[in-house]
């Protein structure tokens, strides 16, 4: 498995503005992805991370809204830009790792958007 | 149809109880499958990944079922710990990660 840090752990914004989430992982890592969770629902992958290319968006994300950068093998970040109430949610990070490519997830960052 | 389903209960069951979780997946091609728990307001955290003749971790036994495409977890002598939701989650080729809306289960005492 791999130990996964997130930054913020929780944060309150105003509408407009934009939050950068860190994510950094104690091990080197190949696959890291980015994820929401709304209240009582599942994960929604938004993006798959990429070291040294642009991140791999999932249908009805895009990059002006949630830039991602992946600057090395053990760190990465989502930036929420120009916020809404709708972006209220839990944001994770994970990584691939392992025999079977089991994800590790960080521990979130609960974002809520006045 | 959804990539993954679950019964998403809820399952209320008393401690000491056995109880068994189902997981259908639409593709054939799925490649990797995987129990995750997840507590109120935590991230999932891995429980078991499911292999092909099954698995067993203690109490908990994972099965995968290629010709109906379903997998189970079944958990037995229920402790008041495990309540939580448990999410199916299913990997095709490419790396792409498919989760299920997750089944709560409550082990009342």
């Amino acid at each position: 498995s791999a130990v996964i840090s997130q930054k913020p752990s929780r944060d309150i914004c105003q509408r407009g503005t934009s939050l950068t989430i860190q994510c950094q992982v104690d091990s080197q890592v190949t696959m890291m992805f980015w994820y929401r969770q709304q209240p009582g629902q599942s994960l929604t992958l938004i993006a798959t991370a990429n070291q040294g290319s642009e991140a791999t968006y999932e249908s009805g994300f895009v990059i002006d809204k949630f830039p991602i950068s992946r600057p090395n093998l053990t760190f990465s970040t989502l930036t929420v830009s120009n916020m809404s109430p709708e972006d209220s949610s839990i944001y994770l990070c994970s990584v691939g790792t392992g025999s079977y490519n089991e994800q590790f997830f960080g521990p979130g960052t609960r974002l809520t958007v006045l | 149809r959804k990539e993954v389903e679950q019964d998403p209960g809820p399952f209320n069951v008393p401690e000491g109880a056995t109880v068994a979780f189902n997981c259908t997946y639409s593709n054939s091609a799925s490649q990797s499958f995987f129990w995750y728990r997840q507590d109120c307001r935590k991230e999932p955290k891995l429980l078991m990944s499911v292999y092909s003749s099954g698995n067993e971790d203690g109490r908990f036994t994972a099965q995968l079922n290629r010709a109906s495409q379903y997998i189970s977890l079944l958990i037995r002598d229920s402790k008041l710990s495990d309540s939580a939701t448990y999410l199916c989650v299913v990997r095709r080729a490419g790396n792409q990660f498919y989760f299920g809306t997750g089944t709560s289960l409550t082990v009342i005492p």
